[in-house]
């Protein structure tokens, strides 16, 4: 079946513009998740969705960044006023179950580079 | 706080070697603890859990809370085995998933 997709897989942008990032999570899957990879510095938790609503946004580096979900399906993770800093790869992931010990499915990311 | 040690970036072996990923993890309560693993140009996917105690791959990795590890282990490497791999804790009641810095494992022919 399809798994979690994103787009686009990558985007240039310059310093101050505002960029949007889409993830598909896979069908009837109620959990999704926005982690961040950036070099040296692993994988980043940013934000978890249940359903349509973030219980937990703790990883969200500064009010720049936000993220929504409609329809407990897509979520779009916006990020304003880009900075080099923001540079990254953006990776979704969804799971179809909460609670410990279950399995994330990670979509293939987003590059963003900040020039 | 919840953390994850992966203290080794790079680790390079030789085929049919035995290999050893560290992990250790830094957590007051029961933890869950993964080995994610990343192979070139694919998206990142779970190779094992804890609570399965499965071997997938021929890797198995048990979780010692004494020394509060989770050690990923090969007795004989393969060239395929070449991968990133991140260490992951999640605790309880927690949804989401703490990561390792990752490793990168290189097996040399």
């Amino acid at each position: 079946g399809a798994g979690v997709s994103q787009s686009p897989s990558n985007k240039v942008t310059e310093k101050g513009k505002d960029v949007e990032l889409r993830c598909d999570p896979i069908s009837g899957h109620t959990a999704l998740y926005w982690y961040r990879q950036s070099l040296g510095q692993g994988l980043e938790f940013l934000i978890y969705f249940q359903g349509n609503s973030a219980p937990d946004k703790s990883g969200l580096p500064s009010d720049r960044f936000s993220a929504e979900r409609t329809g407990g399906s897509v979520s779009t993770l916006t990020i304003q006023r880009t900075q080099q800093e923001d540079s990254a790869v953006y990776l979704c992931a969804s799971s179809n179950s909460v609670g410990s010990a279950y399995e994330q499915y990670f979509g293939p990311g987003t590059r963003l580079t900040v020039t | 706080a919840q953390r994850v040690t992966q203290p080794e970036k790079l680790l390079s072996v030789f085929k049919g070697a035995p290999v050893e990923l560290k992990c250790n993890y830094s957590y007051s309560g029961s933890p869950e603890l993964f080995w994610y693993v990343q192979y070139s140009r694919q998206r990142l996917q779970l190779l094992l859990r804890h609570i399965s105690r499965e071997s997938i791959k021929g890797f198995t990795a048990d979780l010692n809370k004494g020394e509060t590890s989770f050690h990923l282990k090969k007795p004989f490497a393969q060239e395929e085995d070449s991968a990133m791999y991140y260490c992951a804790l999640n605790g309880q009641g927690a949804q989401k998933l703490v990561f390792g810095q990752g490793t990168r494992l290189t097996i040399n022919p």
